[in-house]
């Protein structure tokens, strides 16, 4: 298994671009989650999916969007980048089962907004 | 008010020492808690589950206490290689987490 996996692994926008962060896991997990990690923080929830074709807002949804056509896959869009976006972002997945639950996390992708 | 507040740290120890962490969490209806470790430029995984009558893995040693909201984390026999960050993770219903910004620990030779 490959786990979760997220591309690009680094990226620079400017101001104003559009992009698509990758996510897809391949451990069948229902629940996936995007993160941004801002530098010396704790990880902030942007959205997060329970299962294909269902999405919901975490603590820092503004600017973002995202879907979820396939169990596999769960991509985050943002659109009109701003410096603000800069930071870490990292997709994880779990599978939510009668015990407590694990993420598992892919590498990150890092955004550079100039 | 945060969900979830750490002390940054960073807690600065010698080999084989013993250190704890504290973890203070703001929502009573929290449904599960984790130990995290972050690596420097690595992503987060999961260390350990939290449970309400405590429990170990080795040298780790996780305590809760819901009365007081209160999550700690022992480590005991520090190793030059549990230098890390340590991030405290509270789930809320419909797997909501909320996470800590992370105690950071320095073990030197």
């Amino acid at each position: 298994n490959a786990g979760v996996t997220q591309t690009p692994k680094f990226r620079i926008l400017k101001i104003g671009q559009s992009m698509t962060l990758q996510c897809a896991q391949d451990m069948n997990h229902n629940y996936m989650y995007w993160y941004r990690q801002d530098p010396g923080m704790g990880l902030k929830l942007i959205y997060y999916s329970v299962g294909a074709g269902i999405t919901d807002k975490g603590e820092v949804p503004n600017g973002y969007n995202v879907s979820r056509s396939t169990t596999e896959d769960f991509p985050l869009r943002l659109e009109l980048a701003a410096p603000s976006q800069t930071s870490v972002y990292f997709c994880a997945s779990s599978y939510s089962g009668l015990d407590q639950e694990t993420q598992y996390f892919g590498p990150g992708t890092r955004l550079l907004v100039l | 008010r945060k969900e979830v507040e750490q002390d940054p740290g960073p807690f600065n120890v010698p080999e084989g020492a013993t250190v704890a962490f504290n973890c203070t969490y703001s929502n009573s209806a929290s449904q599960s808690f984790f130990w995290y470790r972050q690596d420097c430029r690595k992503e987060p995984k999961l260390l350990m589950s939290v449970y309400s009558s405590g429990n170990e893995d080795g040298r780790f040693t996780a305590q809760l206490n819901r009365a007081s909201q209160y999550i700690s984390l022992l480590i005991r026999d520090s190793k030059l290689s549990d230098s890390a960050t340590y991030l405290c993770v509270v789930k809320h219903n419909f797997n909501k987490f909320y996470f800590g910004s992370g105690t950071k620990l320095n073990v030197k030779p």
